[in-house]
């Protein structure tokens, strides 16, 4: 299975600004997928990143919110703009690797 | 309509005991796979075990099994021997279609803890 270095790990962010998280994958791979943990709740999906072409966003999210950026095969960024303290979550990249999915160790947001 | 249920919001066993976490799902897709992630209070998505829908048997992975039931549309997770260390949510989830391109829908997840 893939191997994801996600960046950062954390942060607290300043309501207003943005946050840009990084995804890369030891191997080149499709698609690479962005979730939204928020807090208690499950991971819902925000859009699905295929290198050379327009992100795929999910009914609820939108690209000047959530613009993705699929440079290469291996890499991939979600930037969170003009924060509000209810974009508080973990963010979750992943990857599908051989029938698999594996998963970035998260970005714990907090907006104040 | 929810594609994956997990109907047991939180779940409290005893170290040592077996321990049944429900899930049931709902695709018109002959293909699909269900997957079973453990999360830890450190946030991680931990792969426990796959089954895929033209699986014969029942998947297993050391302690972990999947209790699937396809008519049923059912894909419990058995852990037997429960540890303090298997305390953390645990989260079913779906692949509709072949493939990696396809998105994993997750359930509302089961928190489940472990007591001494």
């Amino acid at each position: 299975s893939a191997v994801i270095s996600q960046k950062p790990s954390r942060d607290i962010c300043q309501r207003g600004t943005s946050l840009t998280i990084q995804c890369q994958v030891d191997s080149q791979v499709t698609m690479m997928f962005w979730y939204r943990q928020q807090p208690g709740q499950s991971l819902t999906l925000i859009a699905t990143a295929n290198q050379g072409s327009e992100a795929t966003y999910e009914s609820g999210f939108v690209i000047d919110k959530f613009p993705i950026s699929r440079p290469n095969l291996t890499f991939s960024t979600l930037t969170v703009s003009n924060m509000s303290p209810e974009d508080s979550s973990i963010y979750l990249c992943s990857v599908s690797k051989w029938s698999g999915y594996t998963f970035g160790s998260g970005t714990r947001l907090t907006v104040v | 309509a929810q594609k994956i249920t997990q109907t047991q919001p939180g779940m409290f066993v005893q170290e040592k005991e077996a321990v049944t976490l429900d899930c049931t799902y709902d695709t018109s897709d002959p293909s699909y796979g269900l997957f079973w992630y453990k999360q830890p209070s450190s946030g991680e998505m931990i792969f426990l075990i796959y089954q895929g829908s033209y699986d014969q048997q029942n998947a297993t992975e050391g302690r972990y099994s999947l209790n699937f039931q396809k008519a049923r549309k059912s894909a419990n997770l058995v852990i037997s021997a429960s540890q303090l260390g298997d305390s953390a949510m645990y989260f079913c989830a779906m692949r509709e279609g072949d493939g990696g391109a396809q998105k994993l829908v997750f359930g509302q997840g089961t928190r489940l803890t472990i007591n001494p």
